[in-house]
C-alpha cells in the first residue's frame, strides 16, 4: 500500500525556522496537504494543494514541492506552533493517505 | 459556519457493532463535489482515513476495513452515519468525521473536521 514518509519529530527555537519533509512516490502526480493537530484536537487544515493556504492560517506556514517531497515550512516559529503535523495525499481515488506524523517540539 | 459533530457509544465491548453518527451543519451533501468521511486515530497514533460518501451516494472504503465498514446518509437530516463490525480492542481511537468540499476536483482534503469522539472497545 502506499505510504508517506514523514521524519518523527523536528525541534526547534522560538523564532526560528522548522522545516517538515513528506515523501511518497506518487507526490510528483497528486497534490499534497497539511494539518496541525495539537494536543487533545482536532487536525486542523493549514496547507493544501502542495502550497496554497486556507484563510485565517497564519503566513508563516508555507508549502512547497520537489519531485517525490513536498515540505512544510514554519517562519518565525512560535510556541503555539507545537503540535503534530501531518501529511495527506490519495493513493488511488479515492483513498486518502496520511503520513504517520512529525511531532514538532519548540525549545 | 460549517460544523460537524460526531455522536456515538464511547464503550463499545468487542464483537459489538458500532455505529457512528456525524451531524453537520453549514453544507449539504446534495452539492456537486461534496463528500464526508471518516477519520480514525487510537491514542497516540496516526490519523487512517476509513470511509466516504459523496454527493452522489457513492461510497469508498479503506480496503484494509472494507469488509467491516458501512457508511450511509440521510440527506434530509444532514447526517452521516458509519457502522463497523466485530469490534476489536485495536478499533479503540478517537473516530472523526470530515468534509472534503472539492472532492473529484483532483485535490482530495479535509477542509472542516469534526471535534472527534472516542470509542473504547473493552470487555
Amino acid at each position: 500500500s502506499y505510504e508517506l514518509t514523514q521524519p518523527p519529530s523536528v525541534s526547534v527555537s522560538p523564532g526560528q525556522t522548522a522545516r517538515i519533509t513528506c515523501s511518497g512516490d506518487a507526490l510528483p502526480k497528486q497534490s499534497a496537504h497539511w494539518y496541525q493537530q495539537k494536543a487533545g484536537q482536532a487536525p486542523v487544515l493549514i496547507i493544501y494543494k502542495d502550497t496554497e493556504r486556507p484563510s485565517g492560517i497564519p503566513e508563516r506556514f508555507s508549502g512547497s514541492s520537489s519531485g517525490t517531497t513536498v515540505t512544510l515550512t514554519i517562519s518565525g516559529v512560535r510556541a503555539e506552533d507545537e503540535a503534530d503535523y501531518y501529511c495527506q495525499s490519495i493513493d488511488s481515488s479515492p483513498t486518502y493517505v496520511f503520513g504517520a506524523g512529525t511531532k514538532v517540539t519548540v525549545l | 459556519q460549517v460544523t460537524l459533530r460526531e455522536s456515538g457509544p464511547a464503550l463499545v465491548k468487542p464483537t459489538q457493532t458500532l455505529t457512528l453518527t456525524c451531524t453537520f451543519s453549514g453544507f449539504s451533501l446534495s452539492t456537486s463535489e461534496m463528500s464526508v468521511s471518516w477519520v480514525r486515530q487510537p491514542p497516540g497514533k496516526a490519523l487512517e482515513w476509513l470511509a466516504l460518501i459523496d454527493w452522489d451516494d457513492d461510497k469508498y472504503y479503506n480496503t484494509s476495513l472494507k469488509t467491516r465498514l458501512t457508511i450511509s446518509r440521510d440527506t434530509s437530516k444532514n447526517q452521516v452515519v458509519l457502522t463497523m463490525t466485530n469490534m476489536d480492542p485495536a478499533d479503540t481511537a478517537t473516530y472523526y468525521c470530515a468534509r472534503d468540499s472539492e472532492y473529484n476536483s483532483g485535490l482530495y482534503f479535509f477542509d472542516y473536521w469534526g471535534q472527534g469522539t472516542l470509542v473504547t472497545v473493552s470487555s
